[in-house]
């Protein structure tokens, strides 16, 4: 079965860029997905179709995919952004969810 | 208001049974599939499947066949997902979502709060 690969968890100082990684074979020929999960609440889409943001979602959430990874990016990261963090993609008519990534703003 | 509205949370005895709703309003109900999500205390994201509002076809992820029933009423634009002969691992949080987007490339743009369900004797 497809598997999608992140980081357990990503460490960012205020104010700097993070960077959370999705990996998958051939992920690049399909679409990525990330949600954030804030401690306790629903999951919420951040970036649709590699690199849409919903509206509503903030400028500083971008995305990105080719090859063999998926990529979320946060720029100017704030302490509001700590959560979890899913990337999500669909292979043979079922959807997969990356394991996870939990980011920590110190 | 655009949203799916979950039932409360439920604590079973192992082997029973429990029925979980998913109440969508503020959109045209059968125009967007809803797919199911379950989340294990401190673990990540399962897809369990989805179902087809418009047609009431279901389609179970392969981890979550036989036990894990998907169901309609469309007049109340209700979705739910029954769960037979439940074991400890069942305990979860279970979230429905809207899935939007095309064919077998949906995405989640609408998730319900989640329903928690505890199985203990």
């Amino acid at each position: 079965s497809y598997e999608l690969t992140q980081p357990p968890s990503v460490s960012v100082s205020p104010g700097q860029t993070a960077t959370i990684t999705c990996s998958g074979d051939k992920l690049g020929d399909k679409n990525a997905y990330w949600y954030q999960q804030e401690p306790g609440q629903s999951p919420v889409l951040v970036i649709y179709q590699d690199n849409k943001r919903p509206s509503g979602i903030p400028e500083r959430f971008s995305g990105s995919n080719s090859g063999n990874r998926a990529t979320l990016t946060i720029r100017g990261t704030q302490a509001m952004d700590e959560a979890d963090y899913y990337c999500q993609a669909w292979d043979r008519s079922t959807v997969v969810f990356g394991g996870g990534t939990k980011l920590t703003v110190l | 208001q655009v949203q799916l509205v979950q039932s409360g949370s439920e604590l079973k005895e192992p082997g029973a049974s429990v029925k979980l709703s998913c109440k969508a309003s503020g959109y045209t109900f059968v125009n967007l599939g809803i797919h199911w999500v379950r989340q294990a205390p401190g673990q990540g994201l399962e897809w369990m499947g989805w179902i087809n509002t418009n047609t009431g076809n279901p389609t179970s992820a392969q981890d979550f066949t036989g036990r894990f029933v998907f169901s309609l009423d469309i007049s109340v634009s209700t979705a739910y997902l029954q769960i037979t002969s439940l074991e400890a691992e069942d305990t979860a949080v279970y979230y429905c979502a809207r899935g939007y987007g095309s064919w077998n490339n949906w995405y989640f743009d609408l998730w319900g709060r989640g329903t928690l369900v505890t199985v203990s004797s």
